[in-house]
């Protein structure tokens, strides 16, 4: 799997958009890029992910670069709630089980 | 509500002794998997299944043990033999059986080891 660079930490003013980036300059062809988060003391979140296409859900937006070297996650408006640490996971999509490999991800902290 | 239930939340054990943790789901997933956490770091994989009375090890599996006699259930028992055991324990599924595989997290078990 690719490895990822995030920011240690950010913070965001409550309403606000929050902007999370990611580096995947090794990213293969065939590797999708995934988002988890994961709020103290709870098990993690599945937000998105996507190949190299925008991708927009109920709880978030994805921007791949072009060259797919790079994301951000973007949290609409911000609320309280969405403190937690962010992962952004680079890997295959395969059918069956696979593991995931977590980094230390980014620490978002949304102010009131 | 479907979903994928831990417990207990918190685990205390005197140091030799075994203990196993409870992960339940009923969001009818093939593959289901163990991870461990410890403070400031991401995860690490224990064991993971994908179908019943079949699993695998994963990166750190030395001291665990596993079964999967139900499709609903996939018990981790951490052994005297695990020389370093709190920890904060996650049990996760996912659909498999040859779809794909977004992984859906428990709440989470944390054991501390006196």
């Amino acid at each position: 799997d690719a490895k990822t660079t995030q920011p240690t930490s950010m913070d965001c003013a409550e309403g606000r958009a929050a902007n999370l980036p990611c580096n995947h300059s090794t990213i293969s062809g065939n590797e999708y890029v995934y988002w988890y988060r994961q709020i103290h003391s709870q098990g993690p979140q599945y937000i998105i992910h996507g190949l190299k296409n925008n991708e927009t859900n109920e709880m978030a937006s994805l921007i791949i670069t072009e060259d797919r070297k790079s994301s951000t996650l973007i949290l609409p408006h911000a609320t309280l709630r969405d403190t937690a640490v962010y992962y952004c996971i680079v890997r295959l999509r395969i059918q069956g089980a696979q593991k995931l490999v977590f980094g230390q991800g980014t620490r978002l902290t949304i102010n009131p | 509500d479907g979903g994928i239930t831990q417990s207990p939340k918190y685990l205390f054990r005197k140091e030799g002794q075994n203990v196993t943790l409870s992960c339940e789901q009923n969001l009818n997933h093939d593959a289901m998997y163990w991870y461990r956490q410890d403070p400031g770091q991401g995860l690490r994989l224990i064991y993971y299944s994908q179908i019943v009375n079949d699993f695998q090890k994963g990166d750190i599996a030395e001291g665990y043990s596993v079964s999967r006699e139900k499709k609903e259930s996939f018990p981790l028992t951490v052994t005297s033999a695990q020389k370093n055991p709190t920890a904060f324990y996650l049990c996760a599924s996912s659909i498999g059986g040859g779809r794909y595989n977004e992984q859906f997290f428990g709440p989470g078990t944390r054991l501390t080891v006196l």
